[in-house]
């Protein structure tokens, strides 16, 4: 295994602007989790996919936060309109079928100015 | 919902000692608790990971248990190591999927 690889791993915008980011998991693994860092806290929960299938979101997901996976194979989590409430470290993380251990990449770090 | 608390939030201990971290959590119908390390700025590395049904788990120098029915978690380091300075997180599952994780406990080993 490779590990989980994200993209890109630093990443600074201006309010209002579009930001995209790509998680690569370990192959073969079919479930893909996004979290979300912030300083001094504790990862928290966005969404995870099942293959292709998004299964489940957090509160914390706005109408501005959408992830994708297209082919079960990578997804990516788009921020629209970015505020500067949503400078974190976005972690994203994943999990082979009949497994329990969820494998988290190094995540991308988020500044909005 | 699932709330962890860790702790302490910050621990500094003489390289050699040996250590226990806690964690607690509300809601004892848990499907897996799983500690990990971080370090600053990096992602999470698994550590241990421990089953509803298991009562502890072991891996060189760590050993993690659980008492579901208290709602807490130890981490125990043994023999500690100035590499072993990060922070350590304890996180929860009730489904096998959200995790729910504690703000850390930030460990110092002293040379």
């Amino acid at each position: 295994d490779t590990g989980v690889s994200q993209n890109p791993r630093h990443k600074i915008t201006k309010r209002g602007q579009n930001v995209t980011f790509r998680c690569d998991p370990i192959s073969e693994h079919n479930r893909l989790y996004w979290y979300r860092q912030t300083l001094g806290q504790g990862p928290e929960f966005l969404t995870y996919f099942q293959n292709e299938a998004q299964l489940e979101k957090s509160r914390l997901l706005s109408d501005r936060f959408s992830a994708e996976r297209p082919k079960g194979s990578f997804s990516t989590l788009e921020i629209q309109r970015t505020e500067q409430g949503d400078s974190a470290m976005y972690l994203c993380a994943s999990r082979r079928t009949g497994g329990h251990e969820q494998y988290f990449g190094p995540g991308t770090r988020l500044t909005v100015t | 919902k699932q709330e962890v608390t860790q702790i302490p939030a910050a621990l500094s201990v003489p390289e050699g000692e040996n250590l226990v971290l806690n964690c607690s959590f509300t809601d004892s119908a848990i499907y897996n608790l799983q500690w990990f390390r971080q370090d600053p700025g990096k992602g999470l590395t698994s550590l241990l990971l421990i089953q509803s049904s298991q009562r502890e788990q072991t891996s060189g120098r760590l050993n993690a248990s659980l008492d579901k029915s208290s709602g807490r978690s130890t981490l125990y380091i043994a023999a500690s190591q100035p590499g072993d300075s990060a922070t350590y997180l304890c996180a929860v599952s009730t489904t096998g999927n959200q995790f729910y994780f504690g703000t850390g406990t930030s460990l110092t080993v002293i040379p």
